[in-house]
């Protein structure tokens, strides 16, 4: 069965600090695929990363960096320097091969205080 | 390029009454996924729909429907309404599935139903 566990409830950080979010997942399938959305207060999910089960690499874009580790089903996301804006509520999500069918996770407040 | 777009944004119905909330795909998009968020349940998948027909659904009770149009607009609806539907509903479309792989899902501002 597919699942996936945001352990974090809510974070709360200052302006600039660094803030991991972290994110396991349970799978079978050996082809999955791994995203990370926002939801700030207005509701909409906005897309941030995808990461595909055959590419471990670990990226940096702007602010935003990834951990991906297969070994221990484990994609974390870290926003560094944490701004404001970022407030929001993070959701990690599975989805496997062949299915539009995203798995969410409960999701991570984070609140970023000036 | 216009992002997914929802109608209408806010709803408010009775008990037993049915309703019907439409998404726009991006253009050029032809899958489309409704999910269902509530503070109990979180985001839940309902269906997904491609070429007019729908290719998954998840756990949810058959007053929970859904079709998409040859624009790949797509509509949902929901019959007999209970408090419990009281939530909001997530459009979400993607490029195109095939082969395997999977497209990101971009989604809309969402339709906040609530049900008296």
């Amino acid at each position: 069965a597919q699942k996936v566990t945001q352990a974090q409830t809510e974070i709360s950080v200052v302006e600039k600090e660094d803030v991991t979010l972290d994110c396991v997942y349970e799978t079978r399938d050996t082809t999955y695929y791994l995203f990370w959305y926002k939801q700030p207060p207005s509701g909409e999910l906005v897309f941030l990363i995808r990461r595909n089960s055959f590419d471990e690499q670990n990226e940096i874009s702007g602010r935003y960096s990834w951990n991906f580790q297969k070994s221990t089903s484990s994609f974390n996301f870290t926003i560094t320097a944490s701004q404001v804006v970022d407030s929001a509520v993070y959701f990690c999500a599975l989805s496997e091969a062949r299915t539009d069918k995203l798995i969410f996770g409960t999701g991570t407040r984070l609140q970023v205080f000036p | 390029k216009a992002g997914v777009t929802q109608t209408p944004r806010y709803l408010i119905k009775t008990r037993g009454q049915q309703v019907t909330l439409s998404c726009s795909p991006i253009s050029g998009h032809r899958s489309v996924s409704w999910y269902q968020q509530t503070p109990g349940q979180g985001l839940q998948f309902l269906f997904e729909y491609f070429s007019e027909t729908q290719r998954n659904k998840g756990n949810f009770p058959g007053r929970f429907s859904g079709r998409q149009f040859s624009n790949s607009r797509s509509e949902m609806n929901v019959s007999t309404l209970e408090l419990g539907d009281s939530a909001l509903y997530l459009c979400a479309s993607s490029l195109l599935s095939s082969g395997g792989a999977i497209d990101t899902q971009y989604f809309g501002p969402g339709t906040r139903l609530t049900v008296l």
